[in-house]
This record gives structure tokens, sequence and C-alpha cells, in this order.
């Protein structure tokens, strides 16, 4: 049972243009959302997380957009870059353990 | 500024033999935590240890996985008599406190080939 559900599973980008990927979880219990990066070969970075509380945090050229209602959370890259090209996994977590969507590969192409 | 430890980095197994991987935490982090990732997919939450104590051991398999954090050294994830199953990535990472937001760190992984 897939308790973070992550869409789409794959997304090309130009250089430039804004990436944006989609989670929605079913656990209202979930005080935690973290999202994280990962390169081939490599452990997940966190990138940029939220609190229920709050609907939108931004970082940098990240965001994250957070629906508790709709029990949906985003992720937007806004001017992305090819160094930009990894896959990026949400996650939702209670008490420290995390439960991670199955991932979306991102690429950006110049 | 050493951030998770894990090796090896790269390990064969045979089927039936046993495979250890080993887990050094962040400096000051004194929790733990494995998880498991299969190609394409996505990572899976294993178990949560602290310190000599299993705190939550819900996502491992009953038989033939087990693990550990002594009091000394580094945290040990054990899978014994393995199958081309329990081909993946293991990742550990740790984190300084329990409650939710603590921020949360991976280590490089551990990639298991079983042959």
């Amino acid at each position: 049972q897939q308790q973070v559900k992550q869409s789409p599973q794959s997304l090309i980008v130009q250089k430039g243009g804004i990436s944006i990927i989609n989670c929605a979880y079913e656990n209202t219990a979930f005080d935690y959302f973290p999202w994280y990066q990962q390169f081939p070969g490599k452990g997940p970075a966190l990138l940029i997380a939220i609190r229920p509380d709050v609907s939108e945090k931004k970082e940098g050229r990240f965001t994250i957009s957070f629906n508790k209602s709709a029990k949906q959370f985003s992720l937007h890259i806004m001017d992305s870059q090819p160094g930009d090209s990894a896959t990026y996994f949400c996650a939702a977590s209670k008490d420290n353990r995390l439960a991670f969507g199955k991932g979306n590969q991102v690429v950006v192409i110049p | 500024n050493a951030g998770v430890m894990q090796n090896p980095r790269h390990l064969v197994r045979r089927r039936g033999q046993e495979a250890r991987l080993r887990c050094s935490p962040m400096k000051g982090h004194s929790h733990v935590y494995w998880y498991r990732q299969l190609p394409e997919e996505g990572l899976k939450f294993m178990v949560y240890l602290q310190k000599e104590n299993i705190i939550d051991e819900s996502g491992m398999p009953k038989e033939r996985f087990s693990a550990e954090f002594p009091k000394e050294g580094p945290s040990i994830l054990r899978i014994q008599q393995v199958v081309r199953g329990d081909s993946a990535a293991y990742f550990c990472a740790s984190s300084h406190g329990q409650s939710s937001g603590n921020t949360i760190y991976f280590g490089e992984g551990s990639w298991l080939t079983v042959v």
C-alpha cells in the first residue's frame, strides 16, 4: 500500500522552465513533508521541507505548496538548470518514519 | 565534517551467504534508520534504532534480517542466507532527535548484489 503517491513519473523541462512535481498522501497523522533529491549512485539529499500548518515555503529556486484539505503537496523548481537533472522524492513523516513516493525523474535539457 | 558513513559501498554475495552493512551516524546523532531502495522505487522504511535499542522494526522482514546499534561502534544491518530478491540499495540515515521535523540525513548507500 503506497502511502504517498507521486506524479508524474518523469519530466523533461527546457532550461529556464518550471518543473512541477505533485504528491498526495492518505494518512492525516503525517506532520512533516520533506522533498529529497537523488543523483545516480548517491544517497537522497534533503532539498526543502514543510509542516502542514504552512501553505507555502520557498528556498531559492525551490518552492513547496501544501494543501492540507486536499492532502496534496507539490514541488516547484523555478528557472530549471541542467544540474537539477535528478530523481526527486516526496516523503511524509510521522515520528521520523518517512514514507516515500516512488520518485520523479527530472531531465533538464539545455 | 563527516556525514552519515556507510560501508561497504558495494557488496556482492552468493545466494545463501550473509551480508553485513555498517553505518556510522553523523556526529552527535543518536537516532539511526535503515531504508531499502529497489530499482525504480522509492525508499522503504525498515528499522529505527537508538543506542542499544530497537525503536521500530515494523518495516523489516521477519526472517533473515536483523539490525543493531551497539553502545560502541556502528549500526549493523545483517541479512542472513541472502536471496536474489535482497539485491537492492540499503540506505542508512540519522537524526539528532525523534520528533518530526528533525532533519534526517542519508548516507551514500550500500549496493547489495546477490548472484
